[in-house]
C-alpha cells in the first residue's frame, strides 16, 4: 500500500476554496486515490476517487497530475461544517491487506 | 505481519441465519472498531470498544452485537440476518479512541474486510 504525505492541519475562511494535496510517490499502476472526510465520533465518509487527470462532482474535485505521485482534494466555497480531517488513501478497498488511516489533515475552517 | 485480521473474508449465508465475524490485532491497540461499508464506499461507524466503554451508534439494529473476549479481539455476531446487511464489514483499530470524543486524526488500521452476502 502506497505510502501517503498529508500536511497535518489547515486553516481557511468561509467562501474561499480550499486544496489540500497528498504526495503518493510509490502509488502503484493499479491504485486509485481516494479522499475521505471524518468529523468526530463518526466513521470516514467517502468524497472522492479518481485515478488520472480529473474528477468532479457535487463535493470537490480531485485533481492528479500525469505522474500520479501527487493528488489534489479541492473544495470549493467551504463553510463551517466543513471543519473535518481529510484522509488520502491509495490503494483498493479489497485488494490490499492493509488499508490504513494516517494522520490525515485537520481543516479548520473559520468564519 | 497482519496487524489487524478478519475472518472469513466471504460469507455467503441464508436469511434468518445467526453468523459471526472475527476480528484479531496484533498492535496493541487500546480501540477497536466495527464499519459497514455500503454500495456508495460510505464507511458508517457501527461500534467502538475499549477497555472502558462500548459506543453504540443508535442507528445499528441491536440484531448486531459485538463481543470482546479480550483486548486484541472484537468480534461481531449477527442473529437473524436479513437481505440488507449485505455489504462489507471492516474491523479497525487504533491506540486510542476516535469516537466519543477522543481526538479525531489518530491512525486507524483497518482490517481486509468481510464481504457478507446474505440470500
Amino acid at each position: 500500500l502506497a505510502k501517503t504525505t498529508q500536511p497535518i492541519s489547515m486553516d481557511s475562511y468561509e467562501g474561499q476554496e480550499v486544496n489540500i494535496t497528498c504526495s503518493h510517490n510509490n502509488i502503484a499502476t493499479n491504485d486509485y486515490i481516494t479522499w475521505y472526510q471524518q468529523f468526530p465520533s463518526q466513521g470516514p465518509r467517502f468524497i472522492i476517487q479518481g485515478y488520472k487527470t480529473k474528477v468532479t462532482n457535487e463535493v470537490a474535485s480531485l485533481f492528479i497530475p500525469a505522474d500520479r505521485k501527487s493528488s489534489t482534494l479541492s473544495l470549493p466555497r467551504v463553510s463551517l461544517s466543513d471543519t473535518a480531517v481529510y484522509y488520502c488513501l491509495v490503494g483498493e478497498w479489497g485488494r490490499d491487506d492493509k488499508i490504513i488511516f494516517g494522520k490525515g489533515t485537520r481543516l479548520h475552517i473559520l468564519p | 505481519d497482519t496487524a489487524v485480521s478478519q475472518t472469513p473474508k466471504y460469507l455467503v449465508t441464508q436469511m434468518g441465519n445467526d453468523k459471526s465475524i472475527k476480528c484479531e490485532q496484533n498492535l496493541g491497540h487500546d480501540t477497536m472498531y466495527w464499519y459497514k461499508q455500503d454500495s456508495k464506499k460510505f464507511l458508517k461507524i457501527m461500534f467502538s470498544y475499549n477497555n472502558k466503554e462500548l459506543i453504540i451508534n443508535e442507528t445499528v439494529p441491536n440484531r448486531f452485537s459485538p463481543k470482546s473476549p479480550d483486548k486484541a479481539h472484537l468480534n461481531l455476531h449477527i442473529n437473524s440476518l436479513e437481505l440488507g446487511d449485505s455489504a462489507v464489514y471492516f474491523c479497525a483499530s487504533s491506540q486510542d479512541s476516535t469516537a466519543s470524543g477522543g481526538a479525531v486524526g489518530e491512525t486507524q488500521y483497518f482490517g481486509p474486510g468481510t464481504r457478507l452476502l446474505v440470500l
